[in-house]
């Protein structure tokens, strides 16, 4: 059974950083492409980024490039999202999805973590 | 970015009733290898997503069969045959053809 389990979500101050990180099990994640979807409070879903099973391709949302970066360490089925110059905006549910088609198609979902900008 | 239209946004159903949802996509999903990649989501009340139907029509593993998704080219619909209780919450539809994904904004079911 596919399971992602995120966590680091936090309160944070505008302007701030925080790593989010996702433990998967129940599938080969070198396989797999792997996803970051956002759900603002009382909002729809919002694609963030993606990364390519092997780590050597990423995708990012026009909204976080060159603030947020996707990772991911296969020896610990772990994908990671530094958030850096987090802004009131980014403040949402953020889940991590297993994926394919280069990460454009997520399936499975973990259960999110909540990332709060205020000051 | 492909905006995605879900209609209508509010969908009130009577329990057994069929319920059907709209979701039109500004270009064509048709991918250069012949896949149309337009899924569903669920979204019950305080819970995760759970993918219903990807690739316009095919059912995950556990949905009912009372979900039947159908469409082509820019638009898709997605059936509940008979609606149950435990249907109630938010649909998503979804495109995976073009960078970005993008989602439609969502539909919320709920019974009357």
């Amino acid at each position: 059974e596919v399971q992602l389990l995120e966590s680091g979500g936090d309160l944070v101050q505008p302007g701030g950083s925080l790593r989010l990180s996702c433990a998967a099990s129940g599938f080969t994640f070198i396989n797999c492409a792997m996803s970051w979807v956002r759900q603002a409070p009382g909002k729809g879903l919002e694609w963030v980024s993606a990364i390519s099973g092997s780590g050597d391709s990423t995708y990012y949302a026009d909204s976080v490039k060159g603030r947020f970066t996707i990772s991911r360490d296969n020896s610990k089925n772990t994908l990671y999202l530094q958030m850096n110059s987090l802004r009131v905006e980014d403040t949402a549910v953020y889940y991590c999805a297993k994926s394919w088609g280069s990460g454009r198609n997520p399936e499975n979902w973990g259960q999110g973590t909540l990332v709060t900008v205020s000051s | 970015d492909v905006v995605m239209t879900q209609s209508p946004l509010s969908l009130p159903v009577t329990l057994g009733q069929p319920a059907s949802i709209s979701c039109r996509s500004s270009q064509s999903l048709v991918h250069s290898d012949g896949n149309t990649y337009l899924s569903w989501f669920q979204q019950r009340p305080g819970q995760s997503p759970r993918r219903l139907i990807y690739k316009v029509s095919l059912r995950d593993s556990g949905v009912p069969d009372r979900f039947s998704g159908s469409g082509s080219g820019t638009d898709f619909t997605l059936k509940i045959s008979r609606v149950e209780a435990d249907d109630v919450g938010v649909y998503y539809c979804m495109q995976g053809t073009l960078w970005p994904p993008t989602f439609g904004g969502g539909t919320k079911v709920e019974i009357k």
